[in-house]
Order: structure tokens, then C-alpha cells, then sequence
């Protein structure tokens, strides 16, 4: 009964791959988000869904693209696969902006 | 660019010290939140606070946002090994607007 549920908890892959990241939250919330945090545990929006819409699409190369069948689900799926991507990838979601509820995330390392 | 500023950037107490930390910006938020992550998890949400002024309290934890609206603290009283973590806190600028995370601060308990 995991409130977001994230997969893979780990990624290990290499440069040039394709790979996708699946999110899913059963608590009924309208927005979804993925944030990447950097080695230095700094926490950068991505991407923000509402109602399977985006509405945030922060400055990130088009190698990275969501996809949001519904509102309960919202993937992320990387290609071409640079060493820099290498981070842990959170997924969020909310009824609003006051108060976020995270995944667990996704380890990423790109050798 | 709305930006928050932690510190310190890392604290290591002795169980049963007091301490506070700080979060703070230029610019207007109209919610604030904290956040603490433990390692291998995804940051966990601790408070929102919405009323310039407004106190909250979370049995050890107490929680402060400025009058202004630009800045917060938290203070932990008799602090002990479980709340070791990184504590976030996060920016909103309205329904469904992005949250805009600080660096963070890591604090470390010892028994």
C-alpha cells in the first residue's frame, strides 16, 4: 500500500542506453512531479504534470521525456545517456503545492 | 529566480542539545515547507506553514515562518539520534506551482 511508488530502485546502465522510469500514486492526487537531486543533495524540478497535462517543463535537454497515460501515473523515459545523468530521480505528487509526497527514487548511474 | 538559503550546511550535536536552523530567501512564498530525508528514501514532509508569523509544533520540533513570508526556522529541543537527517525546506508560490528546495542542511546526533 505504497503511497508513490517508484521504478527501478536502482539503475545501473551505459552511456548512449535508452531507459525508462515508471511512477505510480494511489492517493488520488491531481499533480505529478520528477525531480532530480544531485550528488550535493540538491533537489531540481523537472517536469510537473496535472490531470495527465504538463504544466512545469523546467530547462531540461529533450533527452528526457514524461509520459502521463493517467493521473495516477507519470514515467520518465531518458535517451541517449550522458554520464552527467547520473543522479537520484524522485517522483512526487500532491493535491497542491502544500505538501509533496516523494517516491523513494530511483538510483541512476551511467557508466 | 526564487532562491532558498540554508544553514548551517551541516550540525553535529550531542543527544539531548537544543538547536536551530534556518531557511531563508528574497523573495515571497506563500507556503514554506520541511522536509527530512534519511538516506536511500525519499524527503519526508514534516510541516507547511502558510501565515506570516505562524508557529507550529511537532512534539520537539517547533516550526516558525517570518512575518514577511521570506524565511524560516526550525528548532529542535533535546535533540536525540532519530532525528538525524537531512532537513529540506521547500518554496511554493501557489496551487500547483513548483516547490523550490534549499540545499539542505545535515544534521548529525550523537548518542
Amino acid at each position: 500500500d505504497t503511497a508513490v511508488s517508484q521504478t527501478p530502485k536502482y539503475l545501473v546502465t551505459q552511456m548512449g542506453n535508452d531507459k525508462s522510469i515508471k511512477c505510480e500514486q494511489n492517493l488520488g492526487h491531481d499533480t505529478m512531479y520528477w525531480y532530480k537531486q544531485d550528488s550535493k543533495k540538491f533537489l531540481k524540478i523537472m517536469f510537473s504534470y496535472n490531470n495527465k497535462e504538463l504544466i512545469i517543463n523546467e530547462t531540461v535537454p529533450n533527452r528526457f521525456s514524461p509520459k502521463s497515460p493517467d493521473k495516477a501515473h507519470l514515467n520518465l523515459h531518458i535517451n541517449s545517456l550522458e554520464l552527467g545523468d547520473s543522479a537520484v530521480y524522485f517522483c512526487a505528487s500532491s493535491p497542491s503545492a502544500y505538501g509533496y509526497t516523494f517516491g523513494s527514487g530511483t538510483r541512476l548511474t551511467v557508466v | 529566480t526564487q532562491l532558498l538559503e540554508q544553514s548551517p550546511q551541516f550540525l553535529s550535536i550531542q543527544e539531548g542539545e537544543n538547536l536551530t536552523v534556518y531557511c531563508n530567501s528574497s523573495s515571497v512564498f506563500s507556503s514554506l515547507q520541511w522536509y527530512r530525508q534519511e538516506p536511500g528514501e525519499g524527503p519526508v514532509l514534516l510541516v507547511t506553514v502558510v501565515t506570516g508569523g505562524e508557529v507550529k509544533k511537532l512534539k520537539r520540533l517547533t516550526f516558525q515562518f517570518g512575518d514577511a513570508r521570506k524565511d524560516s526556522s526550525l528548532h529542535i529541543t533535546a535533540a536525540q539520534p532519530g532525528d538525524t537527517g537531512l532537513y529540506l525546506c521547500a518554496g511554493g508560490a501557489g496551487a500547483n506551482s513548483k516547490l523550490t528546495f534549499g540545499k539542505g542542511i545535515t544534521l548529525s546526533v550523537r548518542p
